[in-house]
């Protein structure tokens, strides 16, 4: 049984560039969470996807968007990336039913130069 | 909304010796509650977690947690580390009305010989 898997795993940006993250949930899982974890700091809820919506966000600005696909496969974007945008980006999946039990991945890696 | 408190930011152990890790949180009511370990470089994995019913649960890896409502608490322990057991520790928090999980600071512990 597959986990939750990202790619890729480590990514070098500069500041002002665009990135794209990708996320599988664990098989038979519908919904996706995404989470910013700064060095040395726990994680923070960026935002939630459900049925390809939107439906949580946390106190992120809106250089942060996502996409959900209808395989329940998503994508996280950040635009006009800072230097604080360094971090472990962490994507998460659970079932809308367990909706609080979520499964993390291994997580990617973003360095902003 | 709710919040979590680990007010132990490292704790170093000998192996074989017993291991406590503390976690406040703060909610109206019954939260769901979760542990989680994260080894360097890695993403979350849940070492258990508290819904409701009894309130002593045990996970994996030899770990069980307390919940005390009086208290605020879900404490983590292990009766004896091993040195594998060397990682970050995470405790978070989620409500019934809310889809996100709030994370603590972290706890590191360090095993030693």
């Amino acid at each position: 049984d597959a986990g939750v898997t990202q790619s890729p795993t480590h990514l070098i940006k500069t500041r002002g560039q665009q990135v794209t993250l990708r996320c599988s949930p664990k098989s038979g899982h519908d919904t996706v969470s995404w989470y910013q974890q700064a060095l040395g700091q726990g994680p923070q809820f960026i935002f939630q996807y459900y049925e390809e919506e939107e439906r949580q966000r946390g106190n992120f600005p809106d250089r942060f968007s996502g996409h959900q696909f209808p395989n329940y496969s998503s994508e996280l974007n950040v635009n006009a990336l800072l230097l604080g945008d360094s971090a472990l980006y962490l994507c998460a999946s659970s079932l809308e039913i367990a909706i609080n039990e979520q499964f993390f991945g291994p997580g990617t890696r973003l360095t902003v130069l | 909304a709710q919040s979590v408190t680990q007010p132990d930011i490292h704790i170093t152990v000998s192996e074989g010796a017993s291991l406590e890790l503390r976690c406040n949180y703060s909610y109206g009511a019954t939260p769901y509650l979760f542990w989680y370990v994260q080894s360097p470089g890695q993403g979350l994995q849940l070492l258990l977690k508290y819904f409701s019913g009894d309130t002593l649960v045990q996970g994996i890896k030899g770990f069980e947690a307390e919940f005390k409502r009086s208290q605020s608490s879900f404490n983590l322990r292990k009766p004896s580390v091993h040195w594998s057991d060397a990682a970050e520790y995470f405790c978070a928090v989620g409500a019934p009305d809310d889809y996100k999980l709030s994370f603590g600071a972290g706890t590191t512990v360090t095993v030693r010989a």
